[in-house]
């Protein structure tokens, strides 16, 4: 089974200032993994995934995620961000071996971004 | 992009009655759907993966009797609270697997269920 942890539940950040949300995974096999955004009351949004290949990936609205095998990491940045940016983030996990597709989520991280 | 959509959005009903959510995958055949439960302030628990033709697989702990799940063709999966009870106030999600091509799964808008 996979699992995801996300250190951080709350992220204060200043408009234009960088951000940094880190996930963490745990698995026996191979992963894919994805980043998601919510904004209030809706559903999730796919910012980024990886499924192979080069370890940086970059998504849309400027994030980018770096796959990290030996750590088993997969942090999300952002150099820049705007207040629009203000929402929930998940780290998500699923395995590359199984045919289920099922996501292991992690807690969520809290971003706030003020002027 | 792939579009799944919701219905309703916010539904309120009383206690011990039934309500059924819809979601529909608006420009793709999805073969396979999952319902999701969330918690205010919490993380997205996965409640059950529905098949279309076949029955649905449950997460443990999470009662089939109760959460009815039918995908009855490619591009419709609903669930059904039966007897609601008010914990059973909770956002509800659905997200949809395009068959084939990159693994992602699309996510619908959410459904708001309150039970007085």
């Amino acid at each position: 089974a996979q699992s995801v942890t996300q250190l951080d539940s709350q992220v204060p950040v200043f408009e234009e200032a960088p951000v940094e949300l880190r996930c963490n995974y745990s698995s026996s096999v191979s992963v894919y993994l994805f980043w998601y955004v919510q904004y209030p009351n809706q559903g999730l949004q796919l910012l980024l995934k990886y499924l192979s290949g080069s370890t940086l990936v970059k998504g849309i609205n400027g994030f980018e995620a770096e796959f990290n095998k030996s750590q088993t990491s997969f942090h999300l940045r952002k150099p820049s961000v705007h207040i629009s940016d203000t929402a929930e983030y998940f780290c998500a996990v699923t395995s590359a071996r199984s045919n289920d597709y099922k996501l292991s989520f992690g807690a969520g991280t809290t971003v706030t971004v003020r002027a | 992009g792939a579009v799944v959509s919701q219905h309703p959005s916010r539904v309120i009903c009383k206690s011990g009655t039934s309500v059924k959510i819809e979601c529909r995958s608006l420009d793709f055949q999805a073969t396979t759907m999952f319902w999701y439960r969330q918690f205010p302030k919490q993380s997205l628990m996965l409640m059950a993966t529905s098949n279309e033709g076949s029955k649905a697989t449950y997460e443990q702990g999470v009662e089939k009797d109760k959460f009815l799940i039918n995908h009855a063709s490619l591009t419709l999966s609903t669930l059904t609270v039966t007897s609601a009870h008010p914990e059973d106030s909770s956002f509800y999600i659905c997200s949809a697997k395009r068959p084939g091509g990159p693994y992602e799964q699309y996510f619908g808008p959410g459904t708001r269920l309150t039970v007085t």
